[in-house]
């Protein structure tokens, strides 16, 4: 399975831009690119995914690299509400695709 | 109301005891999972059921079985629970004909075995 890597912590001030990295050298053309997040004491929520195109939504941006290989997630001004763990996993688009693979994902922090 | 609902939030057991974990949805969605939290890390997927009569294992079911008694039910039970279960437990819910194929979770059931 291909595999994301994330930083384990990052900080931002309150609403500022908030840059969230995600690297995933060895993903397939058939992979979509999914974040979701997990509040304090909540289960995880989904924010955006993506395939090869930026994207964007009420929640977020995700920037995705031309060779695939990375992307970013863009919090345009981050709140106090926006502090969670965020979880970059790649979604296998064929058979066996509903299984979401969590990592340890980057806990943000937001300092007002 | 919340869309998935986990009952019981919090539990307590002892080792080798039966429990079971109740998850309801009123999202109609045909697909419903169950995955584990542990301290610092991210989820992992117990079983999973595309429909009333479909059940799957996932990565980590042993010690673990499942029934789904309705499309909007979905329990997992822990037959004879052991300290190493204790975690974070959620339930998710999915609808096949969405593209997103996103996952809406519970709100988690904390489950302690002493």
């Amino acid at each position: 399975d291909a595999k994301t890597t994330q930083p384990n912590s990052m900080e931002s001030n309150e609403e500022e831009p908030v840059h969230l990295p995600c690297n995933h050298s060895t993903i397939s053309g058939t992979d979509y690119i999914h974040w979701y997040r997990q509040l304090p004491s909540q289960g995880p929520e989904y924010v955006i995914h993506g395939l090869t195109s930026n994207v964007n939504n009420r929640m977020a941006s995700l920037a995705i690299a031309e060779d695939r290989k990375s992307s970013t997630l863009i919090l345009h001004r981050a709140t106090l509400r926006d502090a969670a763990v965020y979880y970059c996993i790649l979604r296998y688009s064929g058979a066996g695709s509903y299984q979401l693979t969590f990592g340890k994902g980057t806990k943000l922090s937001v300092i007002p | 109301d919340a869309d998935v609902t986990q009952t019981p939030r919090n539990r307590i057991t002892k080792t080798g005891k039966r429990i079971m974990l109740e998850c309801s949805q009123t999202k109609g969605h045909d697909r419903m999972y169950w995955y584990r939290q542990d301290p610092g890390l991210g989820l992992r997927l117990i079983y999973y059921s595309f429909d009333v009569k479909d059940i799957n294992k996932g990565e980590i079911s042993d010690g673990y079985s499942v029934s789904r008694q309705a499309q909007a039910k979905f329990s997992l039970s822990l037959e004879s629970a052991i300290p190493n279960q204790t975690a974070l437990y959620f339930c998710a819910t999915s609808d096949t004909g969405s593209s997103y194929n996103e996952q809406f979770f519970g709100p988690g059931t904390r489950l302690t075995v002493l």
